[in-house]
């Protein structure tokens, strides 16, 4: 069985500052893990994605994320925050002929 | 670039009617998919496809159905619409077999309302 929790809905930061979204997951499998990005009315980007090779994954717009195997998370990081950031942020996990959609955090990014 | 395309990105239906959601890619990719979302439950898998001919039920099939006739093409039909239908859906594609997959390329969504 396979789950995957964001354990944030929301999260709010001020431009410039650090970016962190967590993600916890449950896989019976060795699981490929990725993150998504949402802006308003478009659909899913992909950011980055683990697939069993370097633990720490560097994705596009400076996003990475970390595969921790024993704390079963996979956090999103980004050093500082843009304006464009600003969107949903779907953590993923797949493995076992099933892929799970976390259930998304919003990020807002104040000026 | 892969480019998946849903024909319609808003629609507004009433109670009972049939709907058609069309999606397209150019990538020549063996699956296919359709999530609808939700606020608070994320993507959920309503039906894929992973050869021409060929679907499989996903998560919450109730109340729709599917059709690819063409490799690039995978429709999802609402036979009578209902109010808790309204949603957003969004049609993906990927490459790799199974539901294991790697990449999933997204369409823009379709936004549906149901009167």
């Amino acid at each position: 069985a396979q789950s995957v929790t964001q354990l944030d809905s929301h999260v709010s930061v001020s431009e410039g500052t650090p970016v962190l979204l967590r993600c916890n997951y449950s896989s019976s499998y060795s699981p490929s893990l990725f993150w998504y990005v949402q802006h308003p009315n478009k659909g899913l980007q992909l950011l980055l994605k683990y697939t069993s090779a370097a633990t720490l994954v560097k994705g596009i717009n400076g996003f990475e994320a970390e595969f921790k195997k024993s704390e079963t998370s996979f956090h999103l990081t980004k050093p500082s925050a843009h304006m464009s950031d600003a969107a949903e942020y779907f953590c993923v996990v797949s493995g076992g002929f099933k892929t799970i959609f976390g259930a998304g955090t919003r990020l807002f990014v104040k000026a | 670039d892969v480019k998946v395309t849903q024909s319609s990105r808003y629609l507004v239906k009433r109670t009972g009617e049939k709907v058609f959601l069309e999606c397209v890619q150019d990538m020549d990719h063996e699956n296919m998919f359709w999530y609808r979302q939700d606020p608070g439950l994320g993507l959920r898998l309503i039906y894929f496809s992973y050869d021409v001919k060929m679907k499989e039920k996903g998560d919450i099939p109730e109340g729709y159905s599917v059709s690819r006739e063409k490799k690039e093409r995978f429709s999802l039909i609402l036979e009578s619409a209902s109010t808790n239908q309204t949603s957003m859906y969004l049609c993906a594609s990927s490459l790799i077999s199974g539901l294991n997959t790697g990449e999933l390329f997204f369409g823009e969504g379709s936004r549906l309302t149901v009167l």
